[in-house]
């Protein structure tokens, strides 16, 4: 059973706009949430880690929020540019050490159109 | 600079050839990973190493077997590969002990006729 589940599976937006992806699990516990990034083609590309109940990240024009007592995360970017076109993925580790597991979500294709 | 590197990138198998996947870190890291990643399914853990010759299994390791003889290698190997080990593979590392960034390889894209 899937226990990360990304929406929306896949996503268009114009160049300059703002978009949100959602994160919602079941993995328990839920020690931290990270987002990549990843290219057609290439691997994954550390965005971000959460780790504390309402944490908030910000890097650069990529911003996230996790709700540990919904289970839930999200990724915003603003003002969204063409490289930005890419899967963006929710891994939810268990624990904090190699120790844990990492659950994968499918991701979410963003595509961004001049 | 900080890098996991993935070697092949592409190969192509006939089915019930050997396949030997090979990947390397330069940061020391203790704990590397083999993963597939499968249309529409997220990533799925193959093997586990947290040192030399330290393995365990991930989710699904039947078919696949690893070796780590060196902190910087891990090596994938698939004996007789079977068709449905068409997958793109990665690898990534980590320090090991707490939630840092993982670092992912390229991937190695095998097709296994």
């Amino acid at each position: 059973k899937t226990q990360v589940e990304q929406s929306p599976q896949s996503l268009v937006v114009r160049q300059g706009e703002n978009c949100v992806l959602q994160c919602n699990y079941s993995v328990t516990p839920d020690n931290h949430l990270r987002w990549f990034k990843q290219d057609t083609g290439k691997g994954l590309v550390s965005l971000t880690v959460l780790v504390h109940e309402n944490d908030k990240t910000s890097n650069g024009r990529y911003s996230a929020t996790l709700d540990k007592d919904a289970k839930h995360s999200t990724l915003h970017i603003t003002a969204t540019l063409l490289d930005d076109t890419a899967t963006y993925i929710c891994v939810v580790g268990d624990r904090g050490s190699a120790l844990g597991r990492l659950h994968f979500g499918a991701g979410t294709q963003l595509i961004v159109i001049p | 600079d900080m890098k996991v590197t993935q070697m092949p990138r592409y190969l192509i198998k006939r089915m019930g050839e050997n396949v030997l996947l090979e990947c390397g870190q330069d940061m020391s890291h203790e704990t590397m990973y083999w993963y597939r990643q499968d249309p529409g399914l997220g990533l799925q853990l193959i093997y586990i190493s947290y040192d030399v010759d330290s393995n365990s299994e991930g989710d699904i390791p039947k078919g696949y077997r690893v070796s780590r003889k060196k902190r910087e290698h891990f090596s994938l190997i698939l004996d007789s590969a079977k068709t449905n080990q068409t997958s793109v593979y990665f690898c990534a590392s980590t320090r090991g002990r707490t939630a840092e960034t993982l670092y992912f390889g390229s991937g190695t894209r095998l097709t296994v006729l």
